[in-house]
């Protein structure tokens, strides 16, 4: 496709479960940024991957939260042990390289009960 | 701590007159900024940006002016349009940190009535 592309765009689940969240970048977008929006919120960076270099953690806000990228493509966030407060729009963003805007996908929007 | 602050949540405007967004900062070594548009159900797309070279940016409708000195810097649209109705967010990079990483503001929602 053209654009990034999120899945799931809605996920509920219990507080206490683990979820998986992917992002399909755009193709030969070497740069790709994990972001939340909580309600009322703004964007929250949470994590960033640029090619083979380690990725950028420093957002995360606990260790139940980790994310990869295979291939230099995809990527998936996994939060573990789900609370209430995670609840919030999951939004995933790639860029081609420095001093280019990033492209966002749609979000997931994740509701924890 | 909030490196980027958009103070007013909301902006009620009239079709046809200026809508102006405001942004603040208080990293001086923010040398990128840019603005993007949200709506509903759909990710933040890309507005206009400037560099900290320049004070004035324009494409279209959409102007962007940078104050350094008072880190400050605003987005004017003018005419609005209804279909301009949308969540705005101002967003900042560092170059010494990473020119790809954007730090951006809460967001203020601009509604264009007729």
């Amino acid at each position: 496709g053209a654009g990034v592309s999120q899945s799931p765009s809605n996920k509920v689940t219990e507080k206490g479960k683990d979820v998986e969240l992917r992002c399909d970048p755009i193709s030969g977008h070497t740069a790709l940024y994990w972001y939340r929006q909580s309600l009322g919120q703004g964007l929250e960076f949470l994590i960033y991957f640029q090619g083979n270099s380690a990725p950028d953690k420093s957002g995360l806000p606990s260790d139940r939260f980790s994310a990869e990228r295979t291939g230099g493509s995809v990527s998936t966030l996994t939060i573990q042990r789900t609370q209430q407060e995670d609840s919030a729009v999951y939004l995933c963003a790639s860029g081609p390289g420095a001093g280019s805007p990033l492209h966002f996908g749609n979000g997931t929007r994740l509701t924890v009960t | 701590d909030q490196q980027v602050k958009q103070n007013s949540p909301s902006l009620s405007v009239q079709e046809g007159r200026i809508s102006i967004l405001n942004c603040d900062y208080t990293n001086s070594m923010f040398d990128y900024f840019l603005w993007y548009k949200k709506y509903p159900a759909e990710g933040p797309t890309f507005l206009i940006s400037i560099s900290s070279i320049k004070d004035k940016n324009e494409d279209g409708r959409f102007t962007v002016f940078l104050n350094k000195s008072a880190k400050h810097l605003s987005l004017h649209i003018v005419p609005s349009q209804p279909g301009d109705s949308a969540v705005y967010f101002c967003a900042a990079s560092d170059p010494l940190y990473n020119t790809d990483k954007l730090i951006f503001g809460t967001g203020t929602r601009l509604q264009v009535f007729p």
